[in-house]
């Protein structure tokens, strides 16, 4: 079965700089869609950012990034020049259609962003 | 455009006392839906999913049960809650076929069984 870790709990970052949160996966599928969900004190998840395992080229939106390693089954979520409105639980998760296309969500981990 | 609603906000309930979780959905057609329960400081947990009307699909063993009645319409129920039933509650809907479908949240029903 499908498993999404993400192995920081909690992550601090100081207001303008940059932060990278962690995520490992493990399949043995080669389509695939990685995906990170930001839950902010509201409680809505709300979509950061996709990334398609068939594409090379790691996704970007604004100040967020992505570092897929499909080799490595890694996929880190890099936040640029923080913002306080950034705080929130973030979720790694995975889907295939293997999987019946549902989403496999990891623990969250907590940012914190310090003024 | 699409919305998705989802009450109550917050529900304070007696262990053995029934539930029921109400979603909609609006703007779109045939959409897919899902119930995640997410425990205190943990991921999500897919509990059902549903593909069409009257089509649930259950993913743990629980005392939780999933209704679809109409096409846009998501009911989480149970006969009698137990105190592990507690958590936070989220409806999604997602639109698209195969692995480029995006899922999109309510806002959450934040459930204490007492």
């Amino acid at each position: 079965a499908q498993t999404v870790t993400q192995s920081q709990p909690e992550m601090s970052v100081q207001e303008a700089e940059t932060v990278t949160l962690s995520c490992t996966y493990d399949t043995s599928e080669s389509d695939y869609y990685l995906f990170w969900y930001k839950q902010p004190p509201s409680r809505q998840m709300i979509l950061v950012i996709r990334q398609e395992a068939y594409k090379q080229q790691n996704a970007t939106e604004n100040r967020f990034s992505v570092n897929f390693q499909k080799a490595a089954k890694s996929f880190s979520l890099k936040i640029s020049d923080s913002q306080l409105g950034d705080a929130a639980m973030y979720f790694c998760a995975y889907r295939s259609a293997a999987n019946g296309n549902k989403l496999v969500f990891g623990a969250g981990t907590i940012l914190r962003v310090k003024s | 455009s699409q919305t998705i609603h989802q009450w109550p906000a917050t529900l304070v309930q007696p262990v053995g006392s029934p539930l029921s979780l109400e979603c909609t959905v609006e703007g779109t057609s045939n959409p897919n839906l899902y119930w995640y329960r997410q425990a205190a400081g943990r991921g999500l947990q897919l509990l059902f999913y549903s593909v069409g009307i009257g089509q649930i699909s259950s993913e743990v063993p629980q005392n939780l049960s999933a209704s679809r009645p109409q096409d846009r319409q998501f009911i989480l129920s149970s006969k009698k809650l137990l105190l592990s039933d507690s958590g936070f509650y989220l409806c999604a809907w997602s639109e698209g076929v195969g692995t480029y479908e995006k899922l999109f949240f309510g806002s959450g029903t934040q459930l204490s069984v007492l």
